[in-house]
C-alpha cells in the first residue's frame, strides 16, 4: 500500500521557474526522504529529512517536514530541463519495520 | 563497485513460466530491498532482507513469489506461474544499517539498481 500522496500528479513549468511539490502521509514517522526517477530507470536519493528537523536545504533543493500535518514538501528552485523527472517522497515509518513506502509521485516536466 | 546491478533488465515470458531476477547489492550494504513498480505508480514494497535473513514480506506478495538472499550477498527474486498482473518493473535497492532509525540515530538511505522490467504475455 502507498504510505504517502504527492500533490500535484503532473506539474509542467518553464526553465527557471520553481517547482513546488506536496506529499502527504498517514503515520509517525522518524524521517522523510525525496527521491527522483528519470524515465525507466531506477530511483536516485535527493535528501533526508528527519521527524525532528523543520527544514533542509541542498543545493537548488529545499524540504519542509511538518509532522503535525503529516506533510512535507520539495521545492526546486531555477528549475532546469534536466529537472525533468518524477518525484517520490518515502517515508521510515516508527513502526521499527525499517521499510521504507513510496508515495505516488510528481511528474514535473521543464520546458526549455 | 559500481552501485546495485540488477539482472536482466528486461524479461518476456508467456504465462504460466517461471522467472528469476538476480540483484547484486553494493558490497558493504547489510539490508536489500525488493520492490515493484508498476506504470505511474510509486514503487510498492514486497520484502526486505537483513544480511541474509528476511525480515519483512508484503501481504500483497502471494505464494508464487519468492526471494532469498543466501551468505547476505547476492539476492534472487523468483515468480512462479506467472501471470499477466504480474508485469511491472522490478527494483531492488540497497542500504547500510545506518543505526536503529529512529531520529537520533543514523538512518537507511536507499541506492537502487536500474531494475528488472517483466512483460508477462
Amino acid at each position: 500500500s502507498q504510505q504517502g500522496e504527492e500533490d500535484p500528479q503532473a506539474l509542467s513549468i518553464q526553465e527557471g521557474e520553481n517547482a513546488t511539490m506536496n506529499c502527504s502521509y498517514k503515520t509517525s514517522i522518524n524521517n522523510l526522504q525525496w527521491y527522483r526517477q528519470n524515465s525507466g530507470r531506477g530511483l536516485v536519493h535527493l535528501i533526508l529529512i528527519r521527524s525532528n528537523e523543520r527544514e533542509k536545504h541542498s543545493g537548488r533543493l529545499r524540504v519542509t517536514l511538518d509532522t503535525s500535518k503529516k506533510s512535507s514538501s520539495l521545492l526546486i528552485t531555477a528549475s532546469r530541463a534536466a529537472d525533468t523527472a518524477s518525484y517520490f517522497c518515502a517515508t521510515d515509518p516508527t513502526s521499527g519495520t525499517y521499510k521504507y513506502i513510496f508515495g505516488t509521485g510528481t511528474r514535473l516536466k521543464v520546458l526549455a | 563497485d559500481t552501485g546495485v546491478s540488477q539482472d536482466p533488465r528486461h524479461k518476456i515470458t508467456k504465462r504460466g513460466q517461471n522467472v528469476t531476477f538476480r540483484c547484486d547489492p553494493i558490497s558493504e550494504h547489510n539490508r536489500l530491498y525488493w520492490y515493484r513498480q508498476t506504470l505511474g505508480q510509486g514503487p510498492e514494497f514486497l520484502t526486505y532482507f537483513q544480511n541474509e535473513a528476511q525480515l519483512e514480506k508484503s501481504r500483497l506478495l502471494s505464494d508464487r513469489f519468492s526471494a532469498e538472499r543466501p551468505k547476505g550477498s547476492f539476492s534472487t527474486l523468483e515468480i512462479q506461474r506467472t501471470e499477466q498482473g504480474d508485469s511491472a518493473m522490478y527494483l531492488c535497492a540497497s542500504s547500510s544499517n545506518g543505526g536503529e532509525g529512529n531520529m537520533f540515530s543514523g538512518a537507511n538511505v536507499l541506492t537502487f539498481g536500474a531494475g528488472s522490467r517483466l512483460t508477462v504475455l
